[in-house]
């Protein structure tokens, strides 16, 4: 069966630092990957995507920025953080066709103080 | 836990009774939907999914009924239980990976 891990589970930054989240997958190959963010009383949003090793698609702009170095890595990254990057991220993986139901890790809440 | 939600519309049951939470769409050409199931502070959990084909399908304690004309879904979930307390949202699909998700509504199961 699949799973997907998130870490750190909660992480406190200074503004002004950088920031690393590391998503990992398990029992699938070639998986589609999303970060999200959500937000207290909202839906959730789609930060980034990616198809494959390499390739990343961004929604919105921000000062966050994604990576895939390998095919079940999923890396969210930020130079400098600003009070506004608080949350709570979600990498989520679907199989590579169309309409397909994403699955969720247990998140990474990040509180920049 | 998880500050997910704070504001969110809030349905309290009692234990045993059934629950029925509903969702409205936005986009008619919308044709894959999808309920999920969040505790606090933990990632949001798949419960069941439906395509437009389709106006009803049942799961174990739980149905999801789409009603296309109004664009409606909901989620029953049958004899609630305390373990069902958590926020639940729908997601709409519109083509591709491309899904927009809803604020969810919290359920509170009393006893």
């Amino acid at each position: 069966s699949q799973t997907i891990h998130q870490w750190p589970a909660t992480l406190v930054q200074p503004v002004g630092s950088p920031l690393s989240l590391e998503c990992t997958v398990e029992g699938t190959s070639n998986p589609n990957l999303y970060w999200y963010r959500q937000a207290a009383g909202r839906g959730l949003q789609l930060l980034f995507y990616s198809v494959g090793i390499g390739q990343i698609s961004s929604e919105v702009p921000q000062n966050l920025s994604a990576s895939r170095p390998q095919d079940r890595q999923f890396i969210l990254s930020s130079k400098k953080l600003l009070l506004s990057d608080s949350g709570f991220y979600l990498c989520a993986w679907s199989r590579a066709t169309s309409q397909e139901t994403q699955y969720f890790g247990p998140g990474t809440r990040l509180l920049v103080l | 836990g998880e500050s997910v939600g704070l504001h969110l519309p809030t349905l309290s049951v009692q234990e045993g009774d059934n629950s029925i939470i509903n969702c409205a769409y936005s986009n008619s050409a919308s044709d894959y939907f999808i309920w999920y199931k969040q505790e606090s502070g933990k990632g949001p959990q798949f419960i069941i999914d439906i395509r437009s084909n389709m106006d009803k399908r049942q799961g174990q304690r739980v149905t999801v009924l789409l009603n296309k004309t109004v664009k409606h879904l909901s989620l029953q979930i049958a004899a609630t239980q305390p373990g069902d307390s958590a926020v639940y949202f729908c997601a709409e699909n519109r083509g591709g990976q491309n899904f927009v998700f809803g604020p969810g509504t919290r359920l509170s199961v009393l006893p």
